[in-house]
């Protein structure tokens, strides 16, 4: 069965402190992996979308990687409005359907 | 990308009753999806809904209790039958972009609905 499981749960982080996020994956024929970000009481806002093993995209203080069977997320330098529940996102071969993971809940403190 | 908003935004409902819940896109899309996610819990799929035809529903889910309609390329609705408070819950619309099956899906902003 096509899988992703996110870690940590949760994680509190001081401003300026860099941390990594991780994206596990049991899926049969990767197409795509997403990252989205979500604040309280929105909707997920789309980050990165990542296709093959090696393929890195950055954006700001965010850096999302991708192996062949995980993707990180990594925050340089996080600040306060970095606080948020990332998400993560996989499509597979033949059909449109994403398979999210439950998020890391991410904490910034000033 | 594609700009979707859902209304209402929240709303607190009694047992047993339904509401609907409308999500316009600002410009015409081909799939339009209705996800539910629970607290803590990842986004489920509900539907999947294309204009012309009736709604694709995912395991768990039947037309009866979350009935879709979707009359255009840019309209589509959810309504929550017969609700229990297990229905609480947001409730989130998505789209690809244009005439697109693949790629980054754009999400509203979520229909937040406590059933007492």
């Amino acid at each position: 069965e096509d899988q992703v499981t996110q870690s940590p749960e949760a994680l509190r982080l001081q401003e300026g402190e860099s941390s990594s996020l991780n994206c596990s994956y049991t899926v049969s024929g990767l197409r795509g992996l997403f990252w989205y970000r979500q604040d309280p009481g929105k909707g997920p806002e789309f980050l990165f979308t990542l296709y093959s093993a090696g393929e890195e995209k950055e954006k700001e203080r965010l850096k999302a990687t991708l192996t062949k069977k995980e993707s990180f997320l990594h925050i340089t330098a996080p600040k306060p409005e970095d606080s948020a529940t990332y998400l993560c996102a996989v499509t597979t071969s033949g059909t449109y359907k994403y398979i999210f993971g439950t998020g890391t809940r991410l904490k910034v403190l000033a | 990308s594609a700009v979707i908003s859902q209304k209402p935004s929240r709303d607190i409902c009694q047992r047993g009753t339904s509401l609907t819940i409308q999500c316009q896109v600002d410009s015409q899309v081909t799939m339009m999806f209705w996800y539910r996610q629970q607290p803590g819990q990842s986004l489920t799929l509900i539907a999947t809904a294309n204009q012309g035809s009736e709604a694709t529903y995912e395991s768990g889910f039947v037309i009866d209790k979350f009935p879709i309609s979707r009359p255009n390329l840019t309209f589509s609705t959810l309504t929550v039958s017969n609700m229990s408070p297990e229905d609480s819950s947001i409730y989130l619309c998505s789209a690809f972009s244009g005439q697109s099956y693949t790629g980054e899906l754009f999400f509203g902003e979520g229909s937040r609905l406590t059933v007492l």
